[in-house]
């Protein structure tokens, strides 16, 4: 299985509300990230998990919450989230570091925060 | 000094010509530069990459050339056909988690 999948495709959410982004791999990464992509924009780095633990955050304020339950899943939790956030949600993973092998990337949960 | 320049920001080729884009980097210690394929709606697909030790790397009709002493690599798409259409993002690292991308490439190949 050389895939990465991400749940749900589409999200419509108010401000007030509270959702989850999933995402699953069955290659035997040990490192998992999200990114949040705006249109015509590269992806922007959230967070980063390797070996299940929490490595890097990069400043992302604290509407966003992720989880790393086990070695396969990865989740986004969300909660008050802001119009601003809506954008291209990926998941991506990778064996170890990403120089070694590449990041493989979901196709993404488009966000629409209203 | 962690920018990765890429350019053209868009590129219109003829099928089955040759579409190249350019990346620069300013940072020596990156090691490892991938190149990623994203069509509209989907999420970015690695397509070819090169560490700097090679100056080439060819996957079927796309190769990466790489210049170390320029600083400057670049994506090569032979025989481009309109399937090729999407955006192509140059990206380099440090053997970390974190990639460095470029800004993104929208290519369109007209039949």
């Amino acid at each position: 299985d050389t895939e990465v999948t991400q749940t749900p495709k589409h999200l419509v959410m108010g401000m007030t509300n509270k959702k989850s982004l999933k995402c699953e791999q069955h290659m035997g990464h040990r490192a998992m990230y999200w990114y949040k992509q705006k249109a015509k924009k590269p992806p922007e780095l959230m967070f980063v998990y390797s070996y299940e633990k929490l490595s890097i955050n990069e400043s992302v304020p604290s509407r966003f919450s992720p989880e790393c339950p086990n070695s396969s899943l990865l989740n986004l939790h969300l909660h008050a989230l802001q119009p601003e956030d809506s954008a291209l949600y990926l998941c991506a993973s990778s064996q170890e570091a990403a120089g070694f092998g590449g990041q493989f990337f979901g196709p993404g949960t488009r966000l629409t925060v209203l | 000094q962690q920018q990765v320049k890429q350019s053209p920001q868009s590129l219109i080729v003829q099928k089955g010509g040759i579409s190249i884009i350019n990346c620069a980097y300013e940072n020596t210690a990156f090691d490892y530069f991938p190149w990623y394929q994203q069509f509209p709606g989907k999420g970015p697909a690695l397509l070819i990459a090169i560490r700097p030790d090679v100056s080439e790397k060819k996957e079927g009709r796309f190769t990466i050339s790489f210049n170390k002493s320029a600083k400057q690599f670049s994506l090569h798409i032979m025989d481009s056909q309109p399937g090729d259409s999407a955006t192509y993002f140059c990206a380099a690292s440090i053997s970390n988690y974190q990639l460095i991308w470029g800004a993104g490439t929208k290519l369109i190949i007209k039949p």
